[in-house]
């Protein structure tokens, strides 16, 4: 079975400050990773992917994302943040054509 | 285009009542979901649709059933709801790809049974 964990069901940051949420699989074959945000009273968006090819991986407003095998991790970052990075953040595998998805990790900014 | 559009947006039920939610995607897109979201357990599928015509339980569906008779449109069905049956449905479709096709999502419906 392929499940995600997500360490820290919470995140406070300082604007400006680096953003790092991590991200763990388990997956018996190559996975298929996905970051998505959910802003206050919205649905999910998409903020990135990984397939194959290079394992780092950029998405929007500034957040990347990199796969290391190794460690079965694919933590999402991003160097400065900002008020409007405020959100709760979902990490997800792909098990055929379904995701399974993490608990969430819901982001402060402070200012 | 209008993406992935949810009816309603939020609903009140008592227990024991029914209700349909409808799910409708303009993007000709071959899968659709549906998923409830609970604080603290991320989002759960409830059933999944690979084409029209066709349904499949996902890893929560007790108390709920679906339909898919047209491709577009994807319907949530709770014959008798309960307490615990509150939360937020989101809808989900994709494309049909070898790669990895994201989900995307409608803006949620938030139902309360009281």
């Amino acid at each position: 079975a392929q499940s995600v964990t997500q360490l820290g069901s919470h995140v406070s940051v300082s604007e400006g400050a680096l953003v790092l949420l991590r991200c763990n699989y388990s997956s018996s074959v190559p996975p298929y990773l996905f970051w998505y945000v959910q802003y206050p009273n919205q649905g999910l968006q998409l903020l990135l992917k990984y397939t194959t090819g290079a394992t780092l991986v950029k998405g929007i407003n500034g957040f990347e994302a990199e796969f290391k095998k190794s460690e079965t991790s694919f933590h999402l970052t991003k160097p400065s943040a900002h008020m409007s990075d405020a959100a709760e953040y979902f990490c997800a595998v792909r098990v055929d054509y379904k995701l399974s998805f993490g608990a969430g990790t819901t982001v402060t900014v402070r200012a | 285009n209008a993406g992935v559009t949810q009816t309603p947006k939020f609903r009140v039920l008592k227990t024991g009542q029914s209700m349909t939610l409808l799910c409708a995607q303009d993007m000709n897109h071959e899968y659709m979901y549906w998923y409830r979201q609970d604080p603290g357990m991320g989002l759960r599928l409830i059933h999944y649709s690979v084409g029209e015509g066709t349904t499949a339980k996902g890893e929560v569906p007790d108390g709920y059933n679906v339909s898919r008779l047209k491709k577009q449109n994807f319907l949530l069905g709770l014959e008798s709801a309960a307490p615990s049956q509150t939360s937020v449905y989101f809808c989900a479709s994709s494309y049909v790809t070898s790669g990895a096709s994201e989900q995307y999502f409608g803006p949620g419906t938030r139902l309360t049974v009281t």
